[in-house]
Order: structure tokens, then sequence, then C-alpha cells
């Protein structure tokens, strides 16, 4: 069935970057937008930005923009998104979901989240 | 920036009642790009109803969308067991994609 893997949880100091990927399958990568969330500890849900698997185009939220990047592996069918100079706020779980366009059907399949952790 | 308000921040009611989840926006959300997700503990969201009122695939007949421009309403007809989790709403007409904080239906 539609599933988006997520990478694996990961543990990093203050400063650092992080990548996580969401590798995708029995769907076709390029005829759905994928969007990245993230989710503090015990709170809500927040949007990062999605990318174009077919175009490469991005959009981010602006309160990311300039730390995050988001690409994409056409061949493989792979999202990734990075995120650079990471603080203990940004210990999350983090999600990709895929949406028909930005204005689309809403986000209808997730990947099962990757938990990240930024402590020194 | 659209911010999603949305009440009661917790619900307790009993199965076989009926939930009615409140979302407000501080700006209208044009063409009801407006959807309503379910999470449950250490699980990813998963989307039940978008443009306001059109269920997704799967989604049981008992949970249904509502509301336009500003307000919105999710309602669970008759609640089952698993329906008790968190709720949350979600505007996707205007760039920064937004959330609310979430309703907790909880088991009276």
């Amino acid at each position: 069935q539609v599933q988006l893997v997520q990478s694996g949880a990961e543990v990093k100091k203050p400063g650092a970057s992080l990548k996580v990927s969401c590798k995708t399958s029995e769907y076709t990568f390029t005829d759905y937008y994928m969007h990245w969330v993230r989710q503090a500890p015990g709170q809500g849900l927040e949007w990062m930005g999605w990318i174009n698997p077919s175009s490469g185009g991005t959009n981010y939220a602006q309160r990311f923009q300039g730390r995050v990047s988001m690409t994409r592996d056409t061949s493989i069918g792979t999202a990734y998104m990075e995120l650079s100079r990471l603080s203990s706020d940004d210990t999350a779980v983090y999600f990709c979901a895929r949406d028909t366009s930005p204005r689309g059907t809403a986000f209808d399949i997730w990947g099962q989240g990757t938990l990240v952790t930024v402590s020194s | 920036e659209i911010v999603l308000t949305q009440s009661p921040g917790t619900l307790s009611l009993s199965p076989g009642e009926r939930a009615t989840l409140s979302c407000r926006a501080s700006q209208s959300v044009s063409s009801s790009y407006l959807a309503w997700y379910q999470q449950k503990p250490g699980q990813a969201p998963r989307l039940l109803i978008y443009r306001a009122s059109s269920r997704a695939t799967g989604v049981p007949d008992r949970f249904s969308g509502s509301g336009s421009g500003t307000d919105f309403t999710l309602t669970v007809s008759r609640l089952e067991p698993e329906d008790f989790a968190v709720y949350f709403c979600q505007q996707y007409d205007s760039s920064p994609y937004t959330f609310g904080q979430g309703t907790k239906l909880e088991i009276k």
C-alpha cells in the first residue's frame, strides 16, 4: 500500500545540522507534493514547508527560511528535509506528509515520524 | 498568518454520545481549505476531513465536517471507543499553513 517511510531517530548537538529522509512507495512520487511538519514533545503541529518533487520547487515557512532545505531524489522516490543550526527548541518529531497540490486534498498519507533530540 | 483557535481544549464524553468540536480562524479561509486530523499517542496524524466537509478515504460516516469562512465544526455522531484522541484542524488556504492547538477528546 501507499507508504512514507522515514529515517530513524537522531540525537544532535546544538549548532549541528539534521537531514531526515522520507522514502515513498506504491504511488508516483512526482504526482504529489511533500510537506514537512514537526511536533515538539506534548505540543501541537507546526508546518515547515513543502517541495514539489516534479519541479524541485519549494515553499518554506518564514520562520525556517535560511535554515531549512527540502530536496528530493526522483530516481529513488525519496524526499529530504535538512535543518541547520539546531537548538534545543528543534527537539521534536518530524513528519513528512503528501498532498496532491498546495491547495489539494490536504495531507492524506503521513510518514511514521522521526524523533530528533537536540542536546549537549 | 491565519491563527486557528480550537474549542474546547478538552471534551469529556461517553461512548455513544455526540461530539462537537469547533475551529475558529482569525481570517476567512477561502474555498474552505480546512482539514481535520485525528492523532493518537505515538502515532502520526490521520486525515479525517478535507475541504471542510469531504471525508477522506476510509473514514467512517459518523465523522462529518461543516462550516465556511471563519467558523468550522467537526462532529462525531456516536462516539466509539477508538475515537478518543486529539483532534487538530488545519488551514491550507495560505502559507504558512497552520494548525489549531488541538482538542483532546477523552472518555468520561
